[in-house]
């Protein structure tokens, strides 16, 4: 099975920052990645699909990138409704592994 | 508006049985990826189950041969029977629509515990 990697595993920043989370696939999934976010107590939201796309409704300060092994979620300006944790997934096979999350915190 | 509402959980003792359930509007389970994702207390998120379209259905190597995915088009409904249950099945199990999960129901909440 393809495992998923994502670093940091807690980011703490401030209002204003560029965000950057990244995630390693065990092999090689091309584009199909996606990027989640949840809230607590919340079912999670897409974010990104295919490593780069950005899903309808979403602010254009997330953007995704990358292919193959190794893709990035960034956050332009980091807002006070973005402290979350954020989550990738690969679907590039029969199964749907998730990495473990990264939790974005108040610095 | 697509909208996923799921059903069914509860306590259940070691060995036992649940079903999921979950109602879909504005799309038909039938013609959508439907998967399952599950969310132990305080961890990550953790995919079980999917079914194509075409039927075909795949799970995680911590449910196989105990949980079964299934859907029923007349109801628009998709399920999750889940046998053998163990306490490290305790979790919200969220539904999610389509190949990259864009719709999510609220969840149901599962604890399986003597």
């Amino acid at each position: 099975d393809i495992q998923m990697t994502q670093s940091p595993s807690t980011l703490s920043a401030s209002v204003g920052d560029r965000v950057t989370i990244t995630c390693r696939a065990s092999q090689n999934i091309r584009s199909w990645l996606a990027w989640y976010q949840q809230k607590p107590g919340k079912a999670p939201r897409l974010l990104i699909y295919k490593a780069s796309g950005l899903e309808s409704g979403v602010p254009s300060r997330f953007s995704g990138s990358g292919t193959g092994t190794d893709f990035t979620l960034t956050i332009s300006s980091l807002q006070p409704e973005d402290f979350a944790t954020y989550y990738c997934q690969h679907y590039d096979s029969h199964s749907r592994t998730f990495g473990q999350g990264t939790k974005v915190e108040i610095k | 508006e697509v909208q996923l509402v799921e059903s069914g959980g509860g306590l259940v003792q070691p060995g036992g049985s649940l079903r999921l359930s979950c109602a879909a509007s504005g799309l038909t389970v039938s013609t959508t990826y439907m998967s399952w994702v599950r969310q132990a207390p305080g961890k990550g998120l953790e995919w079980v189950s999917l079914i194509y379209s075409g039927g075909n259905a795949y799970y995680a190597d911590s449910v196989k041969g105990r949980f079964s995915i299934s859907r029923h088009n007349s109801t628009n409904t998709l399920y999750l029977q889940m046998d053998s249950l163990r306490p490290e099945d305790t979790a919200v199990y969220y539904c999610a629509s389509s190949t990259r999960m864009d719709v999510w129901g609220q969840g149901t909440t599962v604890s399986v515990s003597s």
